[in-house]
């Protein structure tokens, strides 16, 4: 059973940083590209960043390159996700989700993890 | 930036009714390769997306052939026959033609 597992979210003032974790299990990790999608409260989905299988090539949504950096490690079969300079418009669910192959739809997502940027 | 935008529902509807739920893309999604890059997802109250399409029409595995989509290169539908309590959520199209990936703003579906 795949699972996806993310963890380090919390409460955080502006301009700190944070570092996501998302363990992933069930499946032959180093084969498939992640990525990161966050979705505000009340709000939809925005796609964040996705990193290739070996972690070479790696894809960020405007807002957010220079401060995010989406990173792997396939011995530890984790994802993670480094946030500086966070901003309130950061403040999101933060998903880890598994591409299905080809191309870049999501498979598998973990359950969420909750950032929020405040004073 | 390729813009999704997602049609509304006139809900709730009624629980064994069929719904469909309109997308539209800014570019076409249609590649060489003759796929075109569409994909649909289920968001439950409370719960994660769930994948349910991609390419367009293919179903996810283990989702309900009661959920079917179609369309062109830059409109899309995700047609729900015999709608169920179950199908209760916001319903997300996503373009993975290239990047950045967008989503549409999502269409909530309540049931009668």
């Amino acid at each position: 059973e795949v699972q996806l597992v993310e963890s380090g979210g919390g409460l955080v003032q502006p301009g700190r940083s944070l570092k996501l974790s998302c363990a992933a299990s069930g499946f032959t990790y180093s084969n498939y590209v992640m990525a990161w999608v966050r979705q505000a409260p009340t709000k939809g989905l925005e796609w964040v960043a996705s990193i290739s299988t070996g972690g070479g090539n790696t894809y960020y949504r405007d807002s957010v390159k220079g401060r995010f950096t989406i990173s792997r490690d396939n011995a530890k079969n984790t994802l993670y996700l480094q946030i500086d300079s966070l901003r309130s418009e950061d403040t999101a669910t933060y998903y880890c989700a598994k591409d299905r192959d080809y191309g870049s739809s999501f498979d598998y997502w973990g359950q969420g993890v909750m950032v929020t940027v405040s004073s | 930036d390729i813009v999704m935008t997602q049609g509304a529902l006139p809900n709730p509807v009624p629980s064994g009714e069929s719904a469909s739920i309109t997308c539209q893309s800014s570019k076409s999604l249609l590649h060489s390769n003759g796929k075109t890059y569409l994909n649909w997802y289920l968001q439950r109250p409370g719960q994660s997306p769930q994948f349910l399409i991609y390419w367009m029409s293919t179903r996810a595995s283990g989702v309900s052939d009661r959920f079917s989509g179609s369309g062109s290169g830059t409109d899309f539908t995700l047609k729900i026959s015999r709608v169920e309590a179950e199908d209760v959520g916001v319903y997300y199209c996503q373009q993975d033609l290239e990047f950045p990936l967008t989503f549409g703003s999502g269409t909530k579906l309540e049931i009668k």
